[in-house]
């Protein structure tokens, strides 16, 4: 059961776009559309921006879009704004005999 | 709407065990499964496992099998996590988590309960 993979830090100026990548393996990101994003600001408990690969949740922005190829996903995050600097995981569904939920090591964004 | 709230903070010795509740309220809380999520001091996210609160089925990351136990009260919609022989990388904000669907596990969770620091020190 071994963690996605993201990039511990990511960046953009106001108003650019930048995606956040997570790897993991055919038994888990590649296996199923079942990959969810959560944004987490300091001190505060995480928040579900996509799930199911590429669905929003009621009231989060459309600026946030979600993708799959093969054992990545994708996270974008178009016209960056102030308050979207954060904390983002992902997660995804694993283990068909024996499911489970594995989360990535989380990527910084930094709004410049 | 929906709400998760969570037991206050705690102090445990190495060795010993917690208690976690999470109160359900503004759904019918048997409609959906509840994760446990926790997260040390500085880093990211780690799933423990998951109730059924209609059957009280669980099913708990390999790493905590044998010290977790997650349990439930449906007659006041409170789920409970209960970690033993506590260690001191036990240390951590714990949440419980509800899926954005009812009775599945696979999908994203949207409401989240505040979170409860435990924190383990001799």
């Amino acid at each position: 059961q071994s963690a996605l993979t993201q990039p511990p830090s990511a960046s953009g100026s106001p108003g650019q776009s930048v995606t956040i990548s997570c790897t993991g393996t055919s038994s888990d990101v590649g296996g199923y559309n079942y990959v969810s994003w959560y944004q987490q600001h300091p001190g505060k408990a995480p928040k579900l921006m996509i799930y199911e690969v590429s669905k929003r949740p009621s009231g989060v922005p459309d600026r946030f879009s979600g993708s799959k190829s093969g054992n990545t996903a994708s996270l974008t995050v178009s016209g960056l704004q102030a308050e979207d600097e954060a904390d983002y995981y992902c997660s995804s569904y694993a283990g068909s005999n024996n499911p489970y939920v594995v989360f990535g090591g989380g990527t910084k964004l930094t709004v410049l | 709407q929906v709400q998760l709230v969570q037991s206050g903070a705690e102090v445990k010795k190495p060795g010993a065990s917690v208690k976690v509740s999470c109160k359900a309220s503004g759904y019918t809380f048997t409609g959906y499964y509840m994760h446990w999520v926790r997260q040390a001091p500085g880093q990211g996210l780690e799933w423990m496992g998951w109730i059924n609160p209609n059957s009280g089925g669980t099913n708990y990351a390999q790493k905590f099998q044998g010290r977790v136990t997650m349990t439930r009260d449906t007659s006041i919609s409170t789920a409970y996590m209960e970690l033993s022989r506590l260690r001191s990388d036990d240390t951590a904000v714990y949440y419980c988590a509800r899926p954005i669907t009812p009775m599945t596990t696979v999908t994203g969770s949207s409401d989240w309960g505040q979170g409860t620091l435990v924190t383990v020190s001799s």
